[in-house]
């Protein structure tokens, strides 16, 4: 069974002061992971997609990793408009493209 | 631009009502997801369907059903409402078959059950 667990929980940053999230994934064969943005009361947003250990992708402040038994959200120098809810998720290599989430990590930005 | 819509975003219904909430997509994907979201539980799915007609059970499909008559649309049907069943659902659509493609989610629907 495929298994997600982000941490920490939540997290409460100054604007400016970077920092990363984790999430760390136990799957047969990964296929994919995958990093969302979500904001209260909507639908997450796509943020990255991570397909093998050592790949890295990047957009505005945020820059996403990852190695066999986990990923990295790195946030720097982030604004209170990063502030959102970002969600982890992985498609193992049996069956249909199915996803298993991580519970998420609260992230608050303040001015 | 892709999109995904929902019927409605909050939805009152009362206990032992059926509930039908619809999800449509432009991208004629063929994969389509219905989630249901709580606090502390995180995501779990609920349904999928990966062709027109075809469906699969995911991790909680008791006291739901889903239809998916064309493509586009995949609706989630409550038989009988129950409290327990009040919460946030995300459509989402990606990908076909077993490919690994992204899944793109809906704005949600705020369903209660009173």
């Amino acid at each position: 069974e495929d298994q997600v667990t982000q941490s920490p929980e939540a997290l409460r940053l100054q604007e400016g002061e970077s920092s990363s999230l984790n999430c760390s994934y136990t799957v047969s064969g990964l296929r994919g992971l995958f990093w969302y943005r979500q904001d209260p009361g909507k639908g997450p947003e796509f943020l990255f997609t991570l397909y093998s250990a050592g790949e890295e992708k990047e957009k505005e402040r945020l820059k996403a990793t990852l190695t066999k038994k986990e990923s990295f959200l790195h946030i720097t120098a982030p604004k209170p408009e990063d502030s959102a809810t970002y969600l982890c998720a992985v498609q193992g290599g049996s069956g249909y493209s199915t996803l298993t989430f991580g519970k998420g990590t609260m992230l608050l930005v303040s001015p | 631009d892709v999109k995904v819509t929902q019927s409605s975003r909050y939805l009152v219904k009362r206990t032992g009502e059926k509930v039908f909430l619809e999800c449509v997509q432009d991208m004629d994907h063929e994969n389509m997801f219905w989630y249901r979201q709580d606090p502390g539980l995180g995501l779990r799915l609920i349904y999928f369907s990966y062709d027109v007609k075809m469906k699969e059970k995911g991790d909680i499909p008791e006291g739901y059903s889903v239809s998916r008559e064309k493509k586009e649309r995949f609706s989630l049907i409550l038989e009988s409402a129950s409290t327990n069943q009040t919460s946030m659902y995300l459509c989402a659509m990606g990908g076909s078959g077993s490919t690994t493609d992204t899944q793109y989610f809906g704005p949600g629907t705020r369903l209660t059950v009173l």
